[in-house]
């Protein structure tokens, strides 16, 4: 079946430094990715999103590309600041339907001043 | 702006109670989901429905329920509740197609004493 691995957190970062969280997933056929983020006593909101291979989805300075070739959507950002600090979930779903998305267990992130 | 609400924000319940736990989508959205979200096991599927009157069992269904009798809620019921169904439990919905996210709610913390 689908699933999604996360990198394990959590991940503690100093303000101004460069993010990545690693996702890499097992699907058949090409799925959606998402990646979702997690505020403090919040739901998950979405973070970006991309559809099919190659594509970048880009929102607040974060950035992920679909990686068909590693099987991979890892999260980015150059200058992470206090305010991303919060919970990152990966997740695809898969091409046809509505079937239910795949969520990874989440990596905490912590931004220090 | 439409939204998905959860209530009540926080529940305190004793063993061996039912308790319902109401979601309600403004979205128009024919697909509802119910997961809880626990430490080490991220977001777990209990239940979900693609349209009225239709339900199905996720990943972690024992000792829930839920009925959907219109398109705007999709409540979760507890039968008997017991310690390990504390939890903080997310309601979300999402529209039709695999490039459409999920909206989540806010969240419902439940303790069971």
């Amino acid at each position: 079946g689908d699933s999604v691995t996360q990198m394990e957190g959590p991940v503690t970062l100093s303000e101004e430094a460069f993010l990545t969280i690693n996702c890499t997933y097992t699907a058949t056929g090409y799925p959606s990715l998402f990646w979702y983020v997690q505020y403090p006593g919040e739901g998950l909101q979405l973070l970006l999103k991309a559809t099919k291979a190659d594509d970048k989805g880009s929102n607040k300075g974060f950035e992920a590309t679909y990686r068909k070739e590693t099987t991979s959507f890892h999260l980015e950002k150059g200058s992470v600041q206090v305010s991303d600090s919060a919970v990152y979930f990966c997740a695809l779903s898969p091409n046809f339907g509505n079937e239910k998305l795949t969520f990874g267990t989440g990596t905490r992130l912590t931004i220090i001043p | 702006d439409a939204e998905i609400t959860q209530s009540p924000r926080h529940k305190i319940t004793e063993t061996g109670r039912q308790v319902t736990l109401a979601c309600h989508q403004t979205w128009n959205h024919n697909n509802m989901f119910w997961y809880r979200q626990d430490l080490g096991h991220g977001l777990r599927l209990i239940h979900y429905s693609y349209g009225v009157q239709d339900t199905n069992k996720g990943e972690v269904s024992d000792g829930y329920s839920v009925s959907r009798s219109n398109t705007e809620d999709l409540p979760l019921t507890l039968e008997s509740a017991a310690s390990s169904q504390t939890s903080v439990y997310f309601c979300a919905s999402r529209g039709n197609g695999p490039n459409s996210p999920l909206h989540f709610g806010n969240g419902t913390r439940l303790t069971v004493t």
